[in-house]
């Protein structure tokens, strides 16, 4: 079993709805959680980073964690064809020197 | 402020050569990864260094080397390329131990044959 689980997708919604993107973790020694966006062809880009349980928000982003349940949620609000992208949940072990990824959730949003 | 440059963007090389990755960061930044990214296995460390002249290995080490001379660059290099080495490799930074954002360059894409 993967350390950090996603589905892999692809998750097509149409312009304007509300996206909806979870990571289900096992180490419950985990503390930081990072969503990185990936568009085709290009690397990681670093969209929200939390630390332990709660919500966080950033524009149109929510990053919630739920410690409990082992479970990561981003939330895309009035979502755009330009988010369509692969997005990667990932968490760092507790030095900080390794990022633990999933295989991260493809997005398509048509206009 | 380039952030992290990685050359070459693409690369074909024949089993058994050797080649060297580039990756620079004009960030001062202390942290230092390279990640291999491949179809159904995510992304995945394969070397990373605190600062230079300090590097470790990661999950996946084997037929790679490092090195750190600098705080701006961090070369991975192939040893001997074999054809699991196909991948697209990803060399990221962060700033220092408190900060974990790490940014990542755009990627070299590798084809061994």
């Amino acid at each position: 079993q993967k350390e950090v689980e996603q589905d892999p997708g692809p998750l097509s919604v149409p312009e304007g709805a509300i996206v909806s993107l979870n990571c289900t973790y096992s180490n419950s020694a985990f503390q930081y959680f990072m969503w990185y966006r990936q568009y085709s062809r290009k690397g990681p880009e670093l969209l929200m980073y939390t630390y332990s349980s709660g919500n966080k928000e950033d524009g149109r982003f929510t990053a919630q964690v739920d410690k409990s349940s082992k479970y990561i949620s981003l939330f895309i609000r009035d979502s755009q064809p330009s988010d369509s992208a692969t997005y990667l949940c990932a968490t760092p072990n507790n030095a900080g020197n390794m990022l633990t990824f999933g295989g991260g959730t493809r997005l398509m949003v048509k206009p | 402020n380039a952030g992290v440059t990685q050359t070459p963007k693409f690369q074909v090389l024949k089993t058994g050569q050797s080649m060297t990755l580039q990756c620079a960061q004009d960030m001062n930044h202390e942290y230092m990864s390279w990640y291999r990214q491949d179809p159904g296995m995510g992304l995945r460390l394969i070397h990373y260094s605190v600062g230079a002249g300090i590097t470790d290995q990661g999950e996946v080490p084997n037929g790679y080397n490092v090195s750190r001379s600098t705080t701006e660059d961090f070369p991975l290099r192939l040893l001997s390329a074999a054809p699991s080495q196909t991948s697209v490799y990803f060399c990221a930074s962060r700033k220092s131990r408190g900060d974990y954002g790490y940014t990542f360059g755009s990627g070299t894409r590798l084809t061994v044959v």
